[in-house]
């Protein structure tokens, strides 16, 4: 069984600060990470994916992949309260599945 | 380009009944997935297409559960009878392409199903 964690959160962080999310998956082959951000009542949109080990940067989000911990982390600089939403991690396995597992998601609460 | 379309938004019926809940992805999209998604968790995988092939399945309750995709473009996702734990929001998303595609999906707006 492949398995994504999260922690579900709620985590706060004041307008400014840098939001940090995180992810750990069980597959150790796994090949493909992506972050969806999900509005509450709204369908989960993609914001980032990254497949190689470091960081991978855009905008205000940077993805960081760690393959040898098995973690893989979202931080959002200078958190707006627009991005008060429930992110969820998904990690696409190795060994002929290409279906992505989701992780339950932590929802982020930035306030002003 | 138009996004992926799905009818109805929200559904309410009583236990035993049956629903459907259609999805037309975005133009070209040769694959198609249906996610089941229970309030405070994530999207679970229910089947996916390849056109009008299933690719995986694994995860859909059968007993109860169809889908289908006849033309490799619209499909429909059935449930009879429902179940109270079935409540949740349906998601259909589709991509370019399967196997070994490393491109996240997009999302329809979903349906939220209610069972009473």
């Amino acid at each position: 069984q492949k398995e994504v964690e999260q922690n579900s959160g709620p985590l706060s962080v004041p307008e400014g600060a840098i939001a940090s999310l995180n992810c750990t998956y069980s597959d150790r082959g796994s090949q493909s990470f992506f972050w969806y951000r999900q509005y509450s009542g709204k369908s989960p949109e993609l914001i980032m994916s990254i497949y190689s080990n470091g960081d991978k940067e855009d905008g205000r989000f940077t993805a960081q992949l760690n393959k040898a911990s098995q973690y893989v982390s979202l931080l959002i600089r200078d958190s707006q309260p627009s991005d008060s939403a429930t992110y969820l991690c998904a990690v696409k396995a190795s060994g002929g599945s290409y279906i992505p597992t989701f992780g339950r998601g932590t929802s982020l609460i930035v306030h002003p | 380009e138009a996004g992926v379309a799905q009818s109805p938004r929200y559904k309410i019926i009583e236990k035993r009944q049956s629903v459907a809940f259609w999805c037309n992805p975005i133009s070209g999209h040769a694959t198609l997935y249906w996610y089941q998604q229970i309030l405070g968790q994530g999207p679970k995988l229910l089947i996916q297409f390849q056109n009008n092939g299933v690719v995986d399945d694994s995860q859909l309750p059968k007993d109860r559960f169809s889908a289908e995709r006849l033309k490799g473009v619209d499909s429909t996702l059935k449930i009879q009878p429902a179940k109270l734990e079935d409540s949740a929001v349906y998601l259909c998303a589709s991509s370019t392409s399967a196997g070994n595609s490393n491109y996240g999906y997009t999302f329809g707006s979903g349906t939220r199903l209610t069972v009473v």
